[in-house]
């Protein structure tokens, strides 16, 4: 199975803040990683598809970025409706698999 | 639209069975990868089975064995029939479309707690 880890596990930033979280993969899984915003209650949101594709209706304020094993997340402004867990994924190979979630709140 | 529904869930006791449901709209079971994936109470997501298209269905090693996916393509719902529950599937479980690997559609699972 492909190992996902994610860093930070969690971080508090203000609203306008530039957040970037990193996921990393245990072997080259090229641009097949994705990424998921979670609220409290609620199931997952696809964010971001193939490493770097917005999912269709999000703002682009959320970008993704890298290949091969090392991979971002980028939310350019951090606005309200912003603060929530955020999962990697990977699509290369079955089993799928996450990674352990980063934890984004209000400073 | 694309929709997905769970519903099955609720309180068993260890070692009893339940069978969860997703009832799709907006695209075909049939020609699509589905998915259920797991949450455990304040922990992070975890894949447990998958069935493709053509049919074929691959299991996460904690369930292999107890779990079978399965689908109804005249109703256009996918299962998922959990045996010998233990504590430890205790969970919100989701269904989802795999679409070439990410999980583009989710429905807003349904809770399963084995005590």
């Amino acid at each position: 199975d492909i190992q996902l880890t994610q860093s930070p596990s969690s971080l508090s930033a203000s609203v306008g803040d530039r957040v970037t979280i990193t996921c990393r993969a245990g072997q080259n899984i090229y641009t097949s990683l994705n990424w998921y915003q979670q609220k409290p209650g609620k199931a997952p949101k696809l964010l971001i598809y193939a490493a770097s594709t917005l999912h269709s209706g999000l703002p682009s304020r959320f970008s993704g970025s890298g290949s091969g094993t090392d991979f971002t997340l980028t939310i350019s402004s951090l606005q309200p409706e912003d603060f929530a867990t955020y999962y990697c994924q990977q699509g290369y190979s079955s089993p799928r698999t996450f990674g352990p979630g980063t934890k984004v709140d209000i400073k | 639209e694309v929709r997905l529904v769970e519903s099955g869930g609720g309180l068993i006791q260890p070692g009893g069975s339940l069978r969860l449901s997703c009832a799709a709209s907006g695209f075909a079971v049939s020609s699509s990868y589905m998915t259920w994936v797991r949450q455990a109470p304040g922990k992070g997501l975890e894949w447990v089975s998958v069935i493709y298209s053509g049919g074929r269905t691959y299991y996460a090693d904690s369930v292999r064995g107890r779990f079978t996916i399965s689908r109804d393509m005249s109703n256009n719902t996918i299962y998922l029939q959990m045996n010998s529950l233990r504590a430890d599937d205790t969970a919100m479980y989701y269904c989802a479309r795999d679409n070439f690997g990410e999980f583009d559609y989710w429905g807003q699972g349904t809770l399963v707690i084995v005590s």
